[in-house]
């Protein structure tokens, strides 16, 4: 069964410091890669998505993430993170009508 | 947010006692999914819907059941609640109806079994 990990549990960093989170999925075969994120005490929003094409995603709120197929990696990056960011962020990769999450990494931004 | 509800929102129970859950969409989507939350394991999925009486089950689907007489209802029961089963619950529907696009999720119902 495919899996996700996600390495950091939890990150804290000062205001407009950058952000890299990481993000390995285990299977090899063709996937769907996501990443959601979730403010405290609400559901999980999406913030972008990977399934074909350019591996340079873009998403919401100047996230963008970065598929590397020889690294089985998906990583999470914010050039200048802001207090607002603070949340927990949530990788997943999806095969068919299997959807897999990884434990989640909490961020805090100190303002 | 993009037509999909859950209640309750909270819920409180006691041991032994049977709780059902409802999700409820007006997007008249085929792929319905209910997840658990808990710390440090992320989401987890129970089960899910492909369409009306078609469902399956997830990774932790032990201890709980499911109907889908609509498509805009996907029920969620625990027969017999048990403490393990405390835990954050989500429902989730494909955006715009294409599991490739990822989910929308709702808000989520609390639930507590003491």
């Amino acid at each position: 069964a495919q899996s996700v990990s996600q390495h950091n549990h939890h990150v804290i960093l000062s205001e407009a410091a950058s952000l890299e989170l990481g993000c390995n999925y285990s299977y090899g075969g063709t996937v769907n890669l996501f990443w959601y994120v979730q403010y405290p005490g609400q559901h999980l929003q999406l913030l972008l998505k990977y399934f074909s094409g350019d591996p340079l995603v873009k998403g919401i709120k100047g996230f963008e993430a970065e598929f590397i197929k020889s690294k089985f990696s998906f990583n999470l990056r914010k050039p200048s993170v802001q207090w607002s960011d603070t949340a927990e962020y949530f990788c997943a990769s999806r095969n068919q009508n299997d959807m897999r999450f990884g434990a989640g990494t909490r961020l805090t931004v100190k303002p | 947010d993009a037509g999909i509800t859950q209640s309750p929102r909270h819920k409180v129970t006691e041991t032994g006692t049977p709780v059902t859950l409802r999700c409820h969409q007006t997007e008249n989507h085929r792929y319905m999914y209910w997840y658990r939350q808990d710390p440090g394991h992320g989401l987890r999925l129970i089960h899910y819907s492909y369409g009306v009486k078609d469902t399956d089950k997830g990774e932790v689907s032990d201890g709980y059941s499911v109907s889908r007489s609509k498509t805009e209802d996907f029920l969620l029961t625990l027969e017999s609640a048990t403490s393990s089963q405390t835990s954050v619950y989500f429902c989730a529907i494909a955006v715009q109806g294409e599991i490739r696009y990822g989910y929308t999720f709702g808000s989520g119902t609390r639930l507590t079994v003491v």
